[in-house]
């Protein structure tokens, strides 16, 4: 199996700028997870899909986040507009009966 | 109160000595318990996982739960420098709730 794949690998982009990060999660797999990763805050886990449909999204911090999966096969986080303090590394993850993998993460640098 | 707690460390460890990690969880009825290994700019990587019902060993790594204090052990014995790295826990409650990870430096 392939893995979650994430794309893009590295993002930069300049402030107020649209953002797209997209994942592919492991085939089979029925959770999807999208977390934020960052020196001071640790991993924080953004929002979670049960079956495509949104189950948790407490962790997002504020409108300018949205995220959706249309299908079982991919899921796109989606910041509008960027900010610095949005600089970290993204990770998508899914698992299935209970254990979680993640894919490669996305380094989003805002300037 | 955090679900799930962690030493940030680091610890460190002589090459061939048992690296211990541990962590605490909060919720008493906590079922499934994972450990994380995290290399330095990269993703983390499940390295174990261990139910309410018992522990478990996985070549060098063992994973211990103790139930009624609430915490949870890894055990990673003739440690090598290769296992420096960021060890997380994790408490899959429907959602996964992750420590802030503990950080192993394995010295030759």
């Amino acid at each position: 199996d392939a893995g979650v794949i994430q794309s893009p690998r590295h993002e930069v982009t300049e402030m107020g700028q649209e953002v797209t990060l997209r994942c592919k999660p492991i085939s089979g797999h029925d959770y999807l997870f999208w977390y934020r990763q960052t020196m001071m805050r640790g991993l924080e886990l953004l929002i979670y899909f049960n079956n495509n449909v949104p189950i948790d999204d407490s962790g997002m911090p504020e409108d300018r986040f949205s995220a959706k999966m249309p299908n079982a096969s991919f899921s796109t986080l989606k910041i509008q507009p960027s900010e610095p303090r949005d600089s970290a590394v993204y990770f998508c993850a899914s698992s299935f009966q209970g254990k979680q993998y993640f894919g490669p993460g996305t380094r989003l640098t805002v300037t | 109160q955090k679900e799930v707690e962690q030493n940030s460390g680091p610890l460190s460890v002589p090459e061939g000595a048992i690296a211990s990690l541990n962590c605490t969880y909060s919720d008493r009825g906590s079922q499934s318990f994972f450990w994380y290994r995290q290399y330095s700019g990269k993703s983390p990587e499940l390295i174990m996982f261990i139910y309410s019902n018992g522990d478990k060993e996985d070549g060098r790594f063992t994973a211990q739960l103790n139930k009624a204090s609430q915490y949870v052990s890894l055990l990673i014995r003739d440690s090598q420098p290769s296992d420096s790295a960021t060890y997380l826990c994790a408490v899959n409650k429907g959602k996964f709730y992750f420590g802030s990870g503990t950080k192993l430096n394995v010295k030759p």
